[in-house]
């Protein structure tokens, strides 16, 4: 079957790095991608990776191993504004998402 | 970018009642429109994939009868939940494919959410 997991939950301190890791199992594979839903809002895209290695945006950083069946999403100078959930969401060969349950980031002073 | 606009953005109702959610994509033709439901503190759960003039697909366990889907045109798409009661309240969005991704383009853009609440 098609399975992503992700950690539930996070906590990291304001100014630091974390990394949030997703392993995923797919029939076929056409991308992998993050998501930040803050509570009540819908999802917002972050990255997309579909080929191996990682890709920076400012802050954030993406990371894939299709040979792991492995990505993780990386978060530089926290701020408190990034406390959210995090989705991963693997692409399968017929264009469908499938999503993890999401890590809910918690970021202290 | 690349805008969806679903409206209303929260709705309350009486048992029994029925209630249709718009999903409009803006500035692009959308020939696939995906609907999902969020309970709180869950992940998004595909509820079925409306394509533009054909009957929707829907996912296992979710009611055809129950959420009628209809995508008459390239931009829009209607989920009508019919004989509304409270385990239907949940947090409702859906989302239009644009097409193909990059780094920094999703391949669906979301609606903002419309939350139902049935009392």
């Amino acid at each position: 079957g098609q399975n992503i997991d992700q950690p539930t939950e996070m906590t990291a301190t304001e100014g630091a790095i974390v990394q949030i890791n997703c392993t995923y199992q797919t029939s076929g594979f056409n991308g992998l991608f993050w998501y930040q839903q803050h509570a009540g809002e819908a999802p917002t895209f972050l990255s997309y990776n579909v080929l191996d290695g990682l890709e920076e945006k400012g802050r954030f950083s993406s990371f894939l191993s299709r040979s792991k069946g492995y990505s993780y999403l990386l978060l530089k100078e926290l701020q408190m504004k990034d406390s959210a959930s995090y989705l991963c969401a693997a692409m399968d060969s017929n264009y469908q998402l499938i999503w993890g349950a999401g890590t809910k980031l918690i970021i202290k002073p | 970018g690349a805008v969806v606009s679903q409206h209303p953005s929260w709705v309350i109702c009486k048992s029994g009642t029925s209630v249709k959610i718009e999903c409009r994509s803006l500035d692009f033709q959308a020939t696939t429109m995906f609907w999902y439901r969020q309970f709180p503190k869950q992940s998004l759960m595909l509820m079925a994939t409306s394509n533009e003039g054909s009957k929707a697909t829907y996912e296992q366990g979710v009611e055809k009868d129950k959420f009628l889907i209809n995508h008459a045109s390239l931009t829009l798409s209607t989920l009508t939940v019919t004989s509304a009661h409270p385990e239907d309240s949940s947090f409702y969005i859906c989302s239009a494919n644009q097409g193909t991704s990059n780094s920094y383009n999703s391949p669906l853009h979301f609606g903002n959410g419309t939350r139902l609440t049935v009392t």
